[in-house]
């Protein structure tokens, strides 16, 4: 996926423990999502950042935090990590936001909390 | 009751045949509608988007939008083997946090 990497690409950890994921994008776009992805429920979203320090909640952010201090990096945070939070997490990038651009996605983060 | 609805599938179609894939929504303020294509293990890769109701074609694939009906399609004509593949549609009103998917159709198109 050209212009987004999200790493790391694998991760185990045990439950209780923090854990950030993190997503790098070279194409200077202004708009950055976070997304899980599991069976049944289609992707969807956790947060989003619509330029550097400016963010906001998505539909499932109870226990995630995100930061973005950099255009190009959107750091995601499991403060406690838990069971039900075992996913596949992708980040996503666009230009104009969903109104004008579809989004381009990273090739996700594989989260195992045992 | 979800706002799309995708049937899960799994679709299994012979090379050369026309696939059809839809999605229902209820959210009338949907006006951006999208099909992603994702492979096993890889991201969702943006395959077409529509603004509104009406037809779109790229190649094999059309994609129709009825919003009277809330209903969408994606037909791929002539399929192939490198089709298969998971298919998301997606649709938002148009802010960074309406966009909804759909929990995508597994397809397999069989040599």
């Amino acid at each position: 996926d050209a212009g987004i990497t999200q790493s790391p690409r694998h991760k185990v950890t045990e439950t209780g423990t923090p854990v950030t994921l993190r997503c790098h994008q070279t194409e200077n776009h202004r708009y950055m999502y976070w997304y899980r992805q599991d069976p049944g429920h289609g992707l969807r979203l956790i947060h989003y950042s619509y330029g550097v320090k400016d963010t906001d909640k998505g539909e499932v952010s109870d226990g995630y935090s995100v930061s973005r201090s950099k255009t190009e990096d959107f750091l995601l945070t499991l403060e406690s990590a838990t069971s039900s939070q075992t996913s596949v997490y992708f980040c996503a990038i666009s230009d104009g936001g969903v109104g004008n651009y579809g989004y381009t996605f990273g090739s996700g983060t594989r989260l195992t909390v045992v | 009751q979800k706002e799309v609805e995708q049937d899960p599938g799994p679709l299994s179609v012979p090379e050369g045949a026309i696939v059809s894939l839809n999605c229902t929504y209820s959210n009338s303020a949907f006006q951006y509608f999208m099909w992603y294509r994702q492979y096993s293990r890889k991201g969702p890769e943006l395959l077409m988007y529509t603004y509104s109701s009406g037809n779109k074609e790229d190649g094999r694939f059309t994609a129709q939008v009825d919003k009277s009906s809330k209903y969408i399609s994606l037909f791929i004509r002539d399929s192939q083997p490198s089709d298969s593949a998971t298919y998301l549609c997606a649709m938002s009103g148009g802010n960074n946090n309406d966009m909804r998917f759909g929990a995508g159709t597994r397809l397999t198109v069989k040599p």
